[in-house]
């Protein structure tokens, strides 16, 4: 596997509470994404990077918002969880558009 | 923008057996399509991709082709066998689109 990790791989938090998480890459690639993965409904992009502080909306981006200060690091943050975006999150890398890598996912449950 | 299509949503074969998954793609600048497999509580994982510039391509049992006027392509599993039970995604992009375009995913069980 490339060398993508995610952080926390796990998570369970309450409704109305931030959430950040976090994928590093060892790699240096360019680009770096943040999918949700839900029952039904595939892997939706929610936003992703084309350069360090370069970041745009993906398809389900309401309610989340990411930073890129330094290459090897892509945050996603929740500002107030909603049961809603109980799921689970991929990061994905990589070093031109095609031949993304996925990260081991991180599992988010909201209550 | 791009809009991928999956088909069919599940499939089950006998052990031995051939698989095929199909994509339509709405988007005729899209170039790059890629097959995912995702193992149960696995990430996805690239196993095989095709270019718009070639037709066909073959990596052991699999293969994907690819038919630009018709704007599909088809994952292909030849001699399925029990570790082949996945979900499959197929996904296209386009040059200078800075992101993959996913399909909804095909679940594949080998029945032994």
């Amino acid at each position: 596997d490339a060398g993508i990790t995610q952080s926390p791989r796990h998570k369970v938090t309450e409704t109305g509470t931030p959430v950040t998480l976090r994928c590093h890459q060892t790699e240096n690639h360019r680009y770096m994404y943040w999918y949700r993965q839900d029952p039904g409904h595939g892997l939706r992009l929610i936003h992703y990077s084309y350069g360090v502080k370069d970041t745009d909306k993906g398809e389900v981006s309401d309610g989340y918002s990411v930073s890129r200060s330094k290459t090897e690091d892509f945050l996603l943050t929740l500002e107030s969880a909603t049961s809603s975006q109980t799921s689970v999150y991929f990061c994905a890398i990589s070093r031109e558009v095609n031949e993304q890598f996925f990260g081991p996912g991180t599992r988010l449950t909201v209550l | 923008g791009e809009n991928v299509e999956q088909h069919p949503s599940t499939l089950s074969v006998q052990e031995g057996d051939s698989a095929v998954i199909k994509c339509t793609y709405s988007d005729s600048a899209s170039n790059y399509f890629p097959w995912y497999k995702q193992e149960l509580g696995k990430r996805p994982q690239l196993i095989i991709d095709i270019r718009s510039n070639v037709g066909e391509k073959k990596d052991q049992r699999i293969a994907v082709t690819l038919n630009k006027t018709a704007k599909h392509f088809s994952l292909h599993i030849t001699e399925t066998q029990p570790e082949d039970s996945a979900v499959y995604f197929c996904a296209a992009s386009k040059e200078g689109a800075q992101k993959l375009v996913f399909g909804q995913g095909t679940r594949l069980t080998i029945n032994p």
